[in-house]
């Protein structure tokens, strides 16, 4: 299986600051990688996939980059409601679908 | 409105079976395979197989086969998740989800969850 490893775990921001997570697969995965978001209590939200494109309804200060084996999500400007753990997600398609670990995003 | 309406919470004793359903609704619920996600207390998430309601092909991840079974009826438009001994390690909240109706195994809908709890 092709493992997904984020980092940081966990990431202490500021509103208004700009965030960044970084996705490592264990081999090339191209751009298959999606991003969600979770909220406590509540249900993982799509915000990306194919790496960059953004899910409808999705605001623009999300934005995601990479491909092969390293990935980046990017909060421009993290607001009230940014505060959750955000996963990735890769979708080769010649293996099972694998998650991140996670990352919370906490306020400092 | 397009959803994903998940059974309700289970409390269940070791050993005990159990089957849990995720009912599709307001789109084409046969045409878009069904996942099931593992979120054990405080962890991430696992996906554990998906099933193509129809013709109930199912794909499974390594670390769940034979440990789960995964079946539809395309009748319902419901998917289903069972085990047939529960271990107190399945405590957890499981969400079903529908695969992307662009047709790549990224998921766009997902399911409230259902928890459950495996204790004596």
């Amino acid at each position: 299986d092709i493992q997904m490893t984020q980092s940081p775990s966990t990431l202490s921001a500021s509103v208004g600051d700009r965030v960044t997570i970084t996705c490592r697969a264990s081999q090339s995965i191209s751009s298959w990688l999606a991003w969600y978001q979770q909220k406590p209590g509540k249900v993982p939200k799509l915000l990306i996939y194919k790496a960059s494109t953004l899910e409808s309804g999705v605001p623009s200060r999300f934005s995601g980059s990479g491909s092969g084996t390293e990935f980046t999500l990017t909060i421009s400007g993290l607001q009230p409601d940014d505060f959750a753990t955000y996963y990735c997600q890769q979708y080769n398609s010649y293996s099972p679908v694998t998650f991140g670990g996670g990352t919370k995003v906490e306020i400092k | 409105e397009v959803q994903l309406v998940q059974s309700g919470a289970e409390m269940k004793k070791p050993g005990e079976s159990l089957k849990i359903s995720c009912k599709g609704s307001g789109y084409s619920f046969i045409s878009y395979w069904i996942g099931w996600v593992r979120q054990m207390p405080g962890k991430g998430l696992e996906w554990m197989g998906s099933i193509f309601p129809a013709d109930s092909d199912t794909k499974y991840s390594p670390s769940f086969q034979g440990q789960i079974t995964i079946s539809a009826d395309k009748s319902i438009s419901t998917a289903y998740l069972q085990w047939s001994s529960l271990k107190a390690s399945d405590t957890a909240m499981y969400y079903c989800a529908r695969r992307s109706t662009s047709g790549y195994w990224y998921f766009d809908l997902w399911g409230r969850g259902t928890l459950v709890t495996v204790s004596s």
